[in-house]
């Protein structure tokens, strides 16, 4: 497609299951970033990849995050233990190299 | 490190009526700095972005920013809004130095709503 692509859309999970969210960036975008957003507040920055390195994961809230992205193009973010904390709506967004970043429509989360 | 403050959480203002969004920035360092609006459930989407030059950055929509170093302020401005500007918007900043490595630090958002 011609942007960035999430799924799912919406995703609710018990507390304490395993959750993965998919990124589908625009095709030949080296650059990917995963940010959070909870209710009410603006996206903070969780992990950025150049291709399939992962340059940057100074973000991530805890051990319980963790983020691929194997072959330089699809990214899965994974949060395990879910907590009810981790409810928010989880951006991803990419870009050329130095230029502005085009974002997904999110995933919202939700921890029961 | 970068911080962001959006003045204001929620602006309400009459259709074909000016509006200014404001934004100041603080860093240690050179920034690059831009506005995104988030239309309800979806993702955000550049409005404009003031990289070097000009400090007077028009965007899409209408929308203008004026760049102020001394006041460390990016101000978002429109001179007559519609009722399809209503949304949420963000002011954000990254790290000249960090190349292709644009984390954005975001503000906390302005609320816009546009009343007939």
């Amino acid at each position: 497609g011609a942007g960035v692509s999430q799924s799912p859309r919406y995703k609710v999970a018990k507390r304490g299951q395993d959750v993965a969210l998919r990124c589908d960036p625009i095709s030949g975008h080296v650059s990917l970033f995963w940010y959070q957003q909870a209710l009410g507040q603006g996206p903070e920055f969780l992990t950025y990849f150049q291709n399939e390195a992962q340059l940057d994961k100074s973000g991530l809230p805890s051990d319980r995050f963790f983020a691929e992205r194997p072959e330089g193009s699809v990214s899965t973010l994974k949060i395990q233990r879910t907590q009810q904390e981790d409810s928010a709506v989880y951006l991803c967004a990419s870009s050329l190299s130095g230029q502005p970043q085009h974002f997904g429509d999110g995933t919202r989360l939700s921890i029961l | 490190a970068q911080s962001v403050t959006q003045l204001d959480s929620q602006v309400p203002v009459f259709e074909e009526a000016p509006v200014e969004l404001r934004c100041n920035y603080s860093s240690s360092v050179s920034v690059y700095l831009f506005w995104y609006v988030q239309y309800p459930n979806q993702g955000l989407q550049l409005l404009l972005k003031y990289l070097s030059g000009s400090t007077l950055v028009k965007g899409i929509n209408g929308f203008e920013a004026e760049f102020n170093k001394s006041q460390t302020s990016f101000h978002l401005r429109k001179p007559s809004v519609h009722i399809s500007d209503t949304a949420e918007y963000f002011c954000a900043v990254s790290d000249r130095r960090s190349g292709g490595a644009q984390k954005l630090v975001f503000g906390q958002g302005t609320r816009l709503t546009i009343n007939p």
